[in-house]
């Protein structure tokens, strides 16, 4: 099993450009979430997703939206690229214990 | 939503005992508590969870009083390979409350 698997592993934008981050999970977890993580800091709550169908802003959604294709995907997307959205992407997923698996990180770098 | 605080930073040398506290004066009858550990370059991975008195693994321990409202991770005889952050989350998938939301962590430096 791959766990929790996102694309691409690296990015550079330009300002004003958009993309799509992938994330998927073969858990067969409900709940899946994005993160952003900043220089030196935490990580904090972009949007989460309780089941398919169903996405909830978290801290900081501003930017930012998603998609729950299904179970197994899903998706974050920038509209229009700003440098401050500069930063590592972190996708998750979350069993009934509470406990979260992440996949590696997506780097984002807007110019 | 429980809201949690740790130490910002905490250094330590080869072989000693660390412990971080969290407080989550705010936990809800029904919350976890759970703590990750983050490498650089890297998501977050599961280290242990409780709900109260005190649980134990094959890395760590994890100690939570009667009040439930702090929580102290127990790392045994570090290595320098436990430079790391150490978060703890407080949350409940019983209930569905499913906004997770980190902290800063505690970044524990391990010395030779």
């Amino acid at each position: 099993n791959a766990g929790v698997t996102q694309t691409p592993k690296f990015q550079v934008l330009k300002t004003g450009q958009s993309m799509t981050l992938q994330c998927a999970q073969d858990m067969n977890h409900n709940s899946m979430y994005w993160y952003r993580q900043d220089p030196g800091m935490g990580l904090r709550l972009i949007y989460y997703s309780a089941s398919e169908g169903t996405t909830d802003k978290g801290e900081v959604p501003n930017g930012y939206n998603v998609s729950r294709l299904n179970k197994r995907e899903f998706s974050l997307r920038l509209e229009s690229a700003a440098p401050s959205q500069t930063s590592v992407y972190f996708c998750a997923c979350r069993d009934r214990t509470d406990t979260q698996y992440f996949g590696p990180g997506t780097r984002l770098t807007v110019l | 939503l429980a809201k949690t605080t740790q130490p910002v930073s905490m250094d330590s040398y080869e072989g000693q005992e660390v412990n971080i506290t969290c407080s989550h004066n705010n936990i809800a009858t029904n919350d976890y508590i759970t703590w990750y550990q983050q490498f650089p370059s890297q998501g977050p991975r599961f280290i242990i969870q409780g709900y109260k008195t005190k649980v134990t693994n094959e890395v760590a321990s994890l100690f939570i009083p009667a009040d439930r409202k702090s929580s102290t991770l127990s790392l045994p005889r570090v290595s320098l390979s436990d430079t790391a952050v150490y978060y703890c989350l407080v949350g409940d998938s019983l209930y569905n409350n499913n906004d997770m939301r980190f902290g800063a962590g505690t970044r524990l430096t391990v010395k030779p």
